[in-house]
């Protein structure tokens, strides 16, 4: 099945506690961003790929990094989490030439 | 600075009803009008809008596009339950950047 995989689907963590949250896809997308969905906010940009080893910030990178060293996989990675970064998290995935972003299931992070 | 705005913010209406949904962009770049669906947990796409008066349909959804207006509408006709959810209007720039808007937050009660 065509899927974006996201993990953890929710995470409880402590402030200063480096994490990484984990996405891929199987659909050989070259295309992949991460979003956070705050109540009021929307959807935001945090940083996106648009293929391996070339990624570029988004709307909102602070406090956030990327890496692309495989097609399949786009981490993020909160090398020192705060709790104005509790939010929602969503990876997304889409291949050159289309415009629907398929979207993982989501990750729920709370940082305390 | 790009921007997407949706509204209304929330809406309540009942079951069989008709609602419009509204989405108005403004952006630098405009490629094309994206809406998602997001039920519990991730957006799913419902429909890509690129030409200015053609309508795309699936079901009892369907979006038009107004170029000149910088402006799109989502329909759904006869809403059931089913249709419960945050509906999401982004925008996709030609320097390949997606811009959503807030969402409209749809409740149908039965």
């Amino acid at each position: 099945e065509a899927q974006v995989t996201q993990n953890p689907r929710y995470l409880i963590t402590v402030t200063g506690k480096k994490l990484t949250v984990t996405c891929s896809q199987n659909m050989n997308h070259e295309y992949m961003s991460w979003y956070r969905q705050d109540p009021g906010l929307g959807l935001r940009q945090i940083y996106y790929s648009m293929n391996v080893e070339v990624t570029d910030k988004g709307d909102v990178p602070e406090g956030y990094k990327v890496s692309r060293k495989e097609k399949r996989n786009f981490p993020l990675i909160l090398e020192s989490p705060s709790p104005n970064q509790t939010s929602l998290y969503f990876c997304a995935s889409r291949d050159r030439g289309t415009y629907g972003y398929t979207f993982g299931s989501g990750t729920r992070l709370t940082v305390v | 600075e790009d921007k997407v705005v949706q509204s209304p913010l929330s809406l309540v209406v009942h079951e069989g009803d008709t609602v419009t949904l509204n989405c108005s962009y403004e952006v630098t770049n405009f490629r094309s009008l994206l809406w998602y669906k997001q039920e519990k947990k991730a957006p799913t796409f419902l429909f890509m809008l690129t030409s200015s008066g053609i309508e795309k349909k699936s079901g009892r959804l369907s979006s038009i596009l107004d170029k000149k207006e910088l402006s799109s509408i989502l329909n759904i006709t006869a809403t059931q339950t089913g249709d419960s959810a945050i509906y999401l209007c982004a925008v996709f720039t030609r320097d390949d950047k997606i811009i959503f808007g807030k969402g409209t937050r749809l409740h149908i009660l039965p």
